[in-house]
């Protein structure tokens, strides 16, 4: 089946130890997104890519930064996680940019 | 700041029952809007999207959009326990690629 997979699915990482986060679709959709969400709050649009066009939003921390090598893969670099990164991190895709997002499972991630 | 706004809830309604979720926003120029539903610990899953004032039906959903009053709502008839989940309301923004989402609205459907 064609899907969007995001892995790890939980993720426990050190104080400022950066991390990677990894999304791969095979939906071939031309849209990636991540976002950011923390308990009880609304996802938080960090980054999206049109193809390789990288759209960075503007209150996105600079500790963020996205990198998507081809059309089916895209990661989440966190430089230096502080406690406050904590949160589900969650990854989509959509066609066209206009339709509905597909989402991965998702990465909780825990900074200790 | 363009914004989408829900009311957190809980919503509870009996089962069996049809329970309404609004979503008011504020991008006048937005042309896509979706409901997700989001079990609690899962990524949102898509159930709903609707582009044109009025309403679109599918099976149990309903959702109903009026651009002049920046109103989408979803109706969902005879609920189910199952259905008991966060409901998050998401508007493309005008001249990109993308959706702003609310804080979604917790439904409860009591057995």
């Amino acid at each position: 089946d064609a899907m969007v997979i995001q892995n790890p699915r939980y993720q426990v990482t050190q104080f400022g130890k950066p991390v990677t986060l990894s999304c791969s679709q095979t939906l071939n959709h031309n849209v990636m997104y991540w976002y950011q969400q923390k308990s009880s709050q609304a996802p938080k649009l960090l980054f999206h890519y049109y193809d390789k066009d990288f759209n960075n939003e503007a209150d996105t921390p600079d500790n963020f930064q996205s990198r998507r090598p081809n059309t089916s893969f895209c990661f989440l670099d966190i430089r230096s996680p502080g406690l406050g990164d904590a949160a589900m991190y969650l990854c989509a895709t959509s066609r066209t940019g206009k339709d509905g997002y597909t989402f991965g499972s998702g990465t909780r991630l825990t900074v200790v | 700041q363009k914004e989408v706004e829900q009311n957190s809830g809980p919503l509870s309604v009996p089962e069996g029952a049809i329970a309404s979720l609004n979503c008011t926003y504020s991008d006048r120029g937005s042309q896509s809007f979706f409901w997700y539903r989001q079990y609690s610990g899962k990524s949102p899953e898509l159930i709903m999207s609707i582009y044109s004032n009025g309403d679109k039906e599918d099976g149990r959903f309903t959702a109903q959009l009026n651009k002049a009053s920046q109103y989408v709502s979803l109706l969902i008839r005879d609920s189910q326990p199952s259905d008991s989940a966060t409901y998050l309301c998401a508007v493309g923004l005008s001249g990109t690629y993308k959706y702003i989402f609310g804080t979604g609205t917790r439904l409860k459907v009591l057995a």
